[in-house]
């Protein structure tokens, strides 16, 4: 069975500090995508890679950046966070179709 | 603009009828459909899937049909069980070459409640 982690379920910061949320896969997946979950809004992708050290820009990766220094790692930053960007956050990854994810980490922004 | 869209933000059933949710996409050159069900306080889960050479495809209670002349997806569950109760997210990908290969795009979701 794939095993996507998101190392936090539950996280408080406060606007203006940079915010690190870290996602790691057990199945040697060369893709894994960052998305954020608004109601009415479904997920929206931020970033994704589809590989080590490489990124691409998903549709809403405004005040965001992303780190993939390992296969197996995929890091979302949240440069200054703000409370507009408090959401659920999904990570997943794949091989090929379909996306595998974690449970996500619900992040306030106070 | 929206590329998927899923008008119904919410539907309610009878346990034992039929539940049939509905997916509107805008770009034909979308070629592979998914469907997922995501639970409160988890990550959503793959439910059954559809390319676009088929118009159809089953599994179990689960049925997907496509209309791509309309650009249409629906997911038909028969019998609907109160464990079906979630929300359900239709999403669209392309299966062709590039960086974008395989990214996903999903719909807003529809709330599915199944009433005992």
């Amino acid at each position: 069975d794939v095993k996507v982690t998101q190392s936090s379920r539950y996280l408080v910061k406060r606007t203006g500090e940079k915010v690190f949320l870290e996602c790691v896969q057990d199945m040697d997946h060369e893709n894994m995508f960052w998305y954020r979950q608004d109601p009415g809004l479904g997920l929206r992708l931020i970033y994704f890679s589809y590989d080590v050290k490489m990124k691409e820009k998903g549709d809403i990766p405004e005040g965001y950046s992303v780190s993939r220094e390992k296969k197996e790692r995929f890091s979302l930053i949240l440069e200054s966070a703000s409370t507009n960007q408090t959401s659920m956050y999904l990570c997943a990854s794949r091989r090929d179709q379909p996306q595998h994810f974690g449970d996500g980490t619900r992040l306030s922004i106070l | 603009d929206q590329q998927v869209k899923q008008n119904s933000p919410s539907l309610s059933v009878q346990e034992g009828r039929i539940s049939i949710l509905n997916c509107d996409y805008t770009n034909s050159m979308f070629d592979y459909f998914l469907w997922y069900k995501k639970y409160p306080a988890e990550g959503p889960t793959f439910l059954i899937s559809i390319s676009s050479i088929k118009d159809k495809n089953e599994d179990g209670r689960f049925t997907v049909f496509l209309n791509k002349s309309a650009k249409h997806l629906s997911l038909h569950i028969v019998p609907s069980q109160p464990g079906d109760s979630a929300v359900y997210f239709c999403a669209v990908s392309l299966l062709g070459g590039g960086t974008s290969y395989g990214k996903l795009t999903f719909g807003q979701g529809t709330i599915l409640t199944v009433h005992p």
